[in-house]
């Protein structure tokens, strides 16, 4: 189902370290995963996808991680950057035009 | 690519008065669009599945009277609030996808925030 929730977890990090964003998925029959970016006032950015097929892909400085047995999934965010600052989303889907349910999101702060 | 708009990005309006927001996708056709609405520090809640030349699927608990949505060519939905009120202000984001490369990946457009005085 879907998690939406009132309070956003925040992550506090400094510039440079490394982030990981977790997240739970509950539908087993998810088999596309994506992670937005969200800056304020905008829309969500594509970051990077991962299918079910997968437990790993890498982009520029970011990886995520897919667990299948768990339903869990993480972004790592290499070197972060003030630029990075912003609530990040995982979303899941069973694949082609189907709907996509939105976890409830981290906010990332990063401080210089 | 994948580029997708939304127009207004800002709307105020007075209560009982009805909103059209456009949905365009830029550099491609999207025969699928999406729309979301999202609250402040909560995450997107979909609202509807809009798809060209047919009827619109609503989310359980979305009233299809009061958000019209049409979807008249590959590249533009509209939602239209009708006799807006206070608690339907909120941000409004759709969403497209690029069947062209990938069927599985929607890309969002900048959001429009209506406010219902």
């Amino acid at each position: 189902g879907e998690s939406v929730g009132l309070h956003l977890p925040t992550l506090s990090v400094q510039e440079g370290d490394n982030s990981i964003i977790n997240c739970a998925y509950s539908n087993s029959a998810s088999d596309y995963f994506i992670w937005y970016k969200q800056e304020s006032g905008k829309g969500p950015q594509f970051i990077i996808d991962i299918r079910s097929n997968m437990d790993k892909r890498q982009g520029q400085r970011v990886t995520v991680l897919l667990n299948k047995t768990v339903k869990h999934l993480s972004l790592q965010i290499a070197a972060t950057q003030p630029g990075d600052s912003a609530v990040y989303f995982c979303a899941e889907s069973t694949g082609g035009y189907s709907t996509l349910t939105f976890g409830k999101g981290t906010m990332l702060l990063v401080s210089p | 690519g994948a580029v997708v708009s939304q127009h207004p990005s800002r709307v105020i309006c007075k209560s009982g008065t009805s909103v059209k927001i456009e949905c365009r996708s830029l550099d491609f056709q999207a025969t699928t669009m999406f729309w979301y609405r999202q609250f402040p520090k909560q995450s997107l809640m979909l609202m509807a599945t809009s798809n060209e030349g047919s009827k619109a699927t609503y989310e359980q608990g979305v009233e299809k009277d009061k958000f019209l949505i049409n979807h008249a060519s590959l590249t533009l939905s509209t939602l239209t609030v009708t006799s807006a009120h206070p608690e339907d202000s909120s941000f409004y984001i759709c969403s497209a996808g690029d069947f062209q490369s990938s069927a599985d990946t929607q890309y969002f457009g900048p959001g429009t925030r209506l406010t219902v005085l």
